[in-house]
C-alpha cells in the first residue's frame, strides 16, 4: 500500500528557506504519471495548493508563490522535495505532500495524502 | 484566478439529518470539481471527484451534483463519523484552488 511521509525542519527563521521532503513507500514514484504535490494549511485556516511535479521533473507552481518555491524529485530515493525561500510568519502551516490522479476526463484530484508536518516560522 | 465560495461556512445538524453544502465557482469550471472531508488533525480525504463520481470506499450517503459554476455536496443521512470540515476544489485551471471550507457540527 502506497504511503507518503513528510519530513524536514519544524522551525524556520524568518527570511530563511523552508525545506521538506516527502518519502514515498510501498511503490515507485516513477510508476505511473502522477502529479506529486505539496499543499499547505495555516493553523485554523483552509487549504492552499503550492505546486506539483511529475517523475519526469516537469513541475507546475501556484503563481502566488512567485519565484520563492522549487519542487524537485529524486527517483533514485523515491522522494520529492519542497523548498520555499524568504519565509515569513505567514508561511507557518501544516504542509502536506499528496499524490494526485488525473481522471480520463482530465480532472486532477488528490487521492493519497501524507499525515502532514507543522512548520513554524519564528526567530 | 478562479475563486471558490462555499456556503454555509458552518452548520449544526443532528444524526440522521440530510445535509447540503454548496460550492460556487467565480467562472464556469464544467465538472472539474472535487470534494474532500477533513477531520481535526488529519489530512483531507477525497470523497467525490468530477462533481459527482464517488471515490472508491466512500459511503453511498455522500453524493455530489452540479456543473458550470454551482455545485452541491449532499449527505443523505448524517452519521456520527461525518462531523468534519468539507472542502470543494477546482481543477479546471491553475492555480488549483479550494473553497474556504464548511464545518459540520453536532446540534
Amino acid at each position: 500500500q502506497l504511503q507518503l511521509q513528510e519530513s524536514g525542519s519544524g522551525l524556520v527563521e524568518p527570511s530563511q528557506t523552508l525545506s521538506l521532503t516527502c518519502a514515498v513507500s510501498g511503490g515507485s514514484i516513477s510508476s505511473g504519471d502522477y502529479p506529486w504535490s505539496w499543499i499547505r494549511q495555516p493553523p485554523g485556516k483552509g487549504l492552499e495548493w503550492i505546486g506539483y511535479i511529475y517523475h519526469s521533473a516537469s513541475a507546475s507552481y501556484n503563481p502566488s508563490f512567485k519565484s520563492r518555491v522549487t519542487i524537485s524529485v529524486d527517483t533514485s530515493k523515491n522522494q520529492f522535495s519542497l523548498k520555499l525561500s524568504s519565509v515569513t510568519a505567514a508561511d507557518t502551516a501544516v504542509y502536506y505532500c499528496a499524490r494526485a490522479v488525473i481522471t480520463s476526463g482530465g480532472i486532477l484530484a488528490w487521492d493519497l495524502w501524507g499525515r502532514g508536518t507543522l512548520v513554524s516560522v519564528s526567530s | 484566478d478562479i475563486q471558490m465560495t462555499q456556503s454555509p461556512s458552518s452548520l449544526s445538524a443532528s444524526v440522521g439529518d440530510r445535509v447540503t453544502i454548496t460550492c460556487r465557482a467565480s467562472q464556469s469550471i464544467s465538472s472539474y470539481l472535487n470534494w474532500y472531508q477533513q477531520k481535526p488533525g488529519k489530512a483531507p480525504n477525497l470523497l467525490i471527484y468530477a462533481a459527482s463520481t464517488l471515490q472508491s470506499g466512500v459511503p453511498s450517503r455522500f453524493s455530489g451534483s452540479g456543473s458550470g459554476t454551482d455545485f452541491t455536496l449532499t449527505i443523505s443521512s448524517l452519521q456520527p463519523e461525518d462531523f468534519a470540515t468539507y472542502y470543494c476544489q477546482q481543477s479546471y485551471s491553475s492555480p488549483l484552488a479550494f473553497g474556504q471550507g464548511t464545518k459540520v457540527e453536532i446540534k
